[in-house]
C-alpha cells in the first residue's frame, strides 16, 4: 500500500544535540512537507520541498534543517539551536503544488531529557 | 498575519447526536479548505474539502458548508458516534492559483468527544 512513513515514533533528545527525523514516502509525490505540532495550537510549518534537490523555509525553520536528495525521502534535522524542540513533528507529501492529495505520517513525537 | 481559528475548542456530545464544528478564516483569497480528523497519537486524516466556488458538498455521514460572506466554514457529522472522538482541524490554501506551493494553514483544532 502507498503511504507515508516517519520513524521513530518516540524520540528523545539530550541538551546540545542534534537529532534526525526521517520521512519516506511511496505515492511518488514530488512535494513533502515538515510541521510541527504543539498543544493546543495548530500545525506550524518548518520547512517544505517542491522537487529533489530544492526545499524552502516554512514559517518556523530556525534552529531546524532538512535536506531532498532523493524523491522519496526528505529527513528533518532538529539542531541545538532550536531551544524549544520538545513537539510532535507531522511529515506530509502531496502533488507538487496542489493541496488535495495531502497525506500525513503518523507523526514523531521529540521530547528533550 | 491572517490566519484559520476555530470557534469552539472542545465539543461533547451524546452518542447519535449530529455535531457541528466551526471555522472562521480571515485570507478571502482562500479558494480551498479541508477538514482534517487526528486521533490522539496519530497523524491528521483526511475527511472532507470544499472549493471556494461551492457553498455545501456532503460525503458519507459529514458535511461541509462554506459561507464566504462571513468567512466561515464548518464541519457537520450526523450521527455521531464515539469512533468520531478526536480533534477537528480546518486547513485553508491561502494563495489562489499555482503559487501556494500546496502550503496550508491550519487552525488550532476542536476537541469533540462522543459519550456513549
Amino acid at each position: 500500500d502507498g503511504g507515508i512513513t516517519q520513524s521513530p515514533k518516540y524520540l528523545f533528545r539530550k541538551e546540545g544535540q542534534n537529532v534526525t527525523l526521517s520521512c519516506e514516502q511511496n505515492l511518488n509525490h514530488d512535494a513533502m512537507y515538515w510541521y510541527r505540532q504543539d498543544p493546543g495550537q495548530g500545525l506550524r510549518l518548518i520547512y517544505y520541498s517542491q522537487i529533489v534537490n530544492d526545499f524552502q523555509k516554512g514559517d518556523i525553520a530556525e534552529g531546524y534543517s532538512v535536506s531532498r536528495e532523493k524523491k522519496e525521502s526528505f529527513p528533518l534535522t532538529v539542531t541545538s539551536a532550536q531551544k524549544n524542540p520538545t513537539a510532535f513533528y507531522l511529515c506530509a507529501s502531496s502533488i507538487r503544488g496542489r493541496t488535495y492529495g495531502y497525506t500525513f505520517g503518523s507523526g514523531t513525537r521529540l521530547t528533550v531529557v | 498575519g491572517e490566519s484559520v481559528g476555530l470557534h469552539l475548542p472542545t465539543l461533547s456530545v451524546q452518542e447519535g447526536d449530529n455535531s457541528i464544528i466551526n471555522c472562521a478564516y480571515s485570507n478571502s483569497a482562500s479558494d480551498y479548505f479541508i477538514w482534517y480528523k487526528q486521533e490522539s497519537g496519530k497523524g491528521p486524516q483526511f475527511i472532507i474539502d470544499i472549493r471556494s466556488n461551492m457553498d455545501k458538498r456532503q460525503g458519507q455521514r459529514v458535511t461541509v458548508l462554506l459561507n464566504k460572506t462571513v468567512k466561515h466554514l464548518s464541519l457537520q457529522i450526523a450521527a455521531t458516534q464515539p469512533g468520531d472522538s478526536a480533534v477537528y482541524f480546518c486547513a485553508e490554501n491561502p494563495n489562489a492559483g499555482g503559487t501556494s506551493y500546496g502550503k496550508l494553514t491550519f487552525g488550532q483544532g476542536t476537541i469533540l468527544t462522543v459519550h456513549p
